[in-house]
């Protein structure tokens, strides 16, 4: 079956570094995506990972180990305007089609 | 660039009655696009693809239907809402890899 796991809430303070993980089970991979939800609003487009290893933008990281299942989207010097709902999404491989993950609601404190 | 365009924003509706919503696109050709729903807390549900013109894949059995027109152009319609219909509707296109969303309509089925 198709499955993605993510944690539900995660906590963390302004400045900090928070690290959000994804594991995932899939009948097919062409690769996994990081959306980031604000309250209300539409999901926007974070990161892909197709190969294994680190991609860099900015004050965001996205790591991908296919071996593994596994995936984890770094935030570094947070700021309040991070708090949201981090999706991570696995293309299954036909027709660019998309598995979510529930989300991982993170909350920034002062 | 590319938009995309998503209406209503809202919408109330009674149990029973139709529904229509219409996505478009700007700015591509013959992009592959995606219906889909967000129960509140929950993750993004696949409801229908369409890789083109009258060309429609239904992810999950429902009340619900969807029509493909013209090329940029993907309307999600139904002859009778049930309450559980309730939720966050978003369009989505993708060109090569990445998706990227509509604004999104809520719908509240009373």
């Amino acid at each position: 079956g198709q499955n993605i796991d993510q944690p539900t809430e995660m906590t963390a303070t302004e400045g900090a570094i928070v690290q959000i993980n994804c594991t995932y089970q899939t009948s097919g991979f062409n690769g996994l995506f990081w959306y980031q939800q604000h309250a209300g609003e539409a999901p926007t487009f974070l990161s892909y990972n197709v190969l294994d290893g680190l991609e860099e933008k900015g004050r965001f990281s996205s790591f991908l180990s296919r071996s593994k299942g596994y995936s984890y989207l770094l935030l570094k010097e947070l700021q309040m305007k991070d708090s949201a709902s981090y999706l991570c999404a696995v293309d299954g491989g036909a027709t660019n089609k998309l598995i979510f993950g529930t989300g991982t609601l993170l909350a920034v404190q002062p | 660039s590319q938009t995309i365009h998503q209406w209503p924003a809202t919408l109330v509706q009674p149990v029973g009655s139709p529904l229509s919503l219409e996505c478009t696109v700007e700015g591509t050709s013959n992009p592959n696009l995606y219906w889909y729903r967000q129960a509140a807390g929950r993750g993004l549900q696949l409801l229908f693809y369409s890789v083109g013109i009258g060309q429609i894949s239904s992810e999950v059995p429902q009340n619900l239907s969807a029509s493909r027109p013209q090329d940029r152009q993907f309307i999600l319609s139904s002859k009778k809402l049930l309450l559980s219909d309730s939720g966050f509707y978003l369009c989505a296109w993708s060109g090569s890899y990445e998706q990227y969303f509509g604004p999104g309509t809520r719908l509240t089925v009373t």
